[in-house]
């Protein structure tokens, strides 16, 4: 069965980094797209980055361009995401989600999410 | 970027109740809207893609139609279970934006 599981995530002071993974098991994850998304305490969901299923595009929010990056391992089945200059409004559950290939696709991106992991927290605080 | 909006931002009712939750798209998608389901500490689960289609292992008593710019979402007959917040999500460009929320309580 599809399995995702995060993890790195911990309390961390502002302008520091952090990376995250996800370790991928149960489907030829070479073959997916993989997104993050992250969610605020008490919040709705936040589209956070994707990444296509060979790592040749990647997509982001506005809200985390030019400090969070996205890449994958596709021979360890393990997605990652780089977060750099980090700020008090990151502060979230990050969930790492398959791309289902459903619906309108392009440049190998489809953004319907399948199957999700169970979150790790990331908690930005001096 | 393409903005979603959900109606209510809550609702409160009863088991067997039919219950009914839209989502506006700011922009024409098509029918590449998506929805989840989300229990307090648990991950979302994606219920209908493409605006009506179901997703594999999901009951049928779960909804979707619309397109364009209007949609739905309906449960036919609420159970115990189905107590949760439900988002809709765009799946046309990027960003892939969610909406606010809908959460579901028992009256």
């Amino acid at each position: 069965q599809v399995q995702l599981v995060e993890s790195g995530g911990g309390v961390v002071q502002p302008g520091r980094s952090l990376r995250l993974s996800c370790a991928a098991s149960g489907f030829t994850f070479s073959s997916y797209a993989m997104h993050w998304v992250r969610q605020a305490p008490g919040k709705g969901l936040e589209w956070v980055a994707v990444i296509s299923y060979d790592g040749s595009n990647k997509y982001y929010a506005d809200s985390v361009k030019g400090r969070f990056t996205i890449s994958r391992d596709n021979s360890k089945n393990t997605l990652y995401l780089q977060m750099n200059s980090l700020r008090a409004e990151d502060t979230a559950v990050y969930y790492c989600a398959r791309d289902a290939r459903l619906g309108y696709c392009t440049n190998g991106v489809c953004y319907t999410l399948d199957y999700w992991g169970q979150g790790t927290l990331v908690t930005v605080s001096s | 970027d393409i903005q979603m909006t959900q109606s209510p931002s809550s609702l409160s009712a009863s088991v067997g109740d039919r219950v009914t939750i839209t989502c506006r798209a700011s922009q024409s998608i098509s029918s590449y809207l998506n929805w989840y389901q989300q229990k307090p500490g648990k991950a979302p689960k994606l219920l209908i893609y493409a605006a009506s289609s179901l997703q594999s292992g999901v009951p049928s008593r779960f909804s979707g139609s619309g397109s364009g710019t209007d949609f739905t979402l309906t449960i036919s007959s609420l159970q115990p279970e189905d107590f949760a917040t439900y988002y809709c999500q765009q799946s046309y460009s990027t960003p892939p934006l969610f909406g606010q929320g809908t959460r579901l309580e028992i009256k």
